[in-house]
């Protein structure tokens, strides 16, 4: 149980175009979901947390117009990256709780999204 | 400032050789998550500690969570090979709510 899968796993795109990276979970429901961004060799940086049915909540720092999270189902969560340039090129990974382990503190990653910008 | 602070960052050791990895912080966690991740992929859990002084074992990996709930220490055994990889710590402050992880190890066992 507890597995979370990502959409597309990579992703190659031109410079002022938007992304969209889906992230599921597929066996339980998930009223929360986080959103990773990580450069190489580093640890995870939280970008903000999805919640089902209402805003996101953003970390600071973090620009909410660019980067904009839509939490449609207890299933379902998107990060769409709007006007990517290549600074915004990383690896992103999604995360959720399951609710079923009764430990609220672990969370279970997707397998990311490598985004490259040219 | 680092709220988990994780030690080494980088280590190399030969197969069968035994190491640590040390996560420490000066505040209490409710838990302590250890991840394995690899390059290319998402962090995989490999145990949550959540009472002080706990100690978990998983084959060749053991977890112990201090007794304060402020630090938590990973011990491989005869490591080999397929232990390569970022390991992460990851823990909810009692007084927070957020996730948050150390820097990782790298680690890198040779054949």
């Amino acid at each position: 149980g507890a597995v979370v899968s990502q959409h597309p796993s990579r992703v190659i795109c031109k410079s002022g175009t938007s992304v969209k990276i889906e992230c599921r979970s597929l066996d339980f429901q998930a009223t929360t979901m986080f959103w990773y961004r990580q450069f190489p060799k580093q640890s995870l940086m939280l970008m903000a947390t999805s919640n089902e049915g209402s805003k996101a909540t953003y970390e600071q720092g973090v620009e909410k117009d660019k980067f904009l999270i839509n939490h449609a189902s207890l299933t379902l969560s998107t990060l769409t990256v709007t006007s990517a340039h290549p600074e915004d090129s990383s690896f992103y990974i999604c995360s959720a709780e399951d609710p079923r382990t009764g430990m609220s503190d672990t969370q279970y990653f997707g397998p990311g999204t490598r985004l490259t910008v040219l | 400032t680092q709220l988990l602070e994780q030690s080494p960052q980088f280590l190399s050791i030969q197969e069968g050789e035994n190491l640590t990895v040390y996560c420490n912080s000066s505040s209490v966690f409710s838990s302590l998550q250890w991840y394995r991740q690899e390059p290319g992929e998402g962090p995989v859990l490999l145990v949550t500690v959540v009472t002080g002084g706990e100690v978990k074992k998983l084959k060749r990996l053991t977890f112990q969570f201090g007794d304060a709930r402020k630090d938590s220490s990973l011990h491989i055994t005869a490591a080999q090979p397929g232990d390569t990889g970022l390991y992460l710590c990851a823990g909810v402050r009692t007084s927070g709510s957020r996730l948050t992880f150390g820097e990782g190890t790298q680690l890198t066992v040779n054949p």
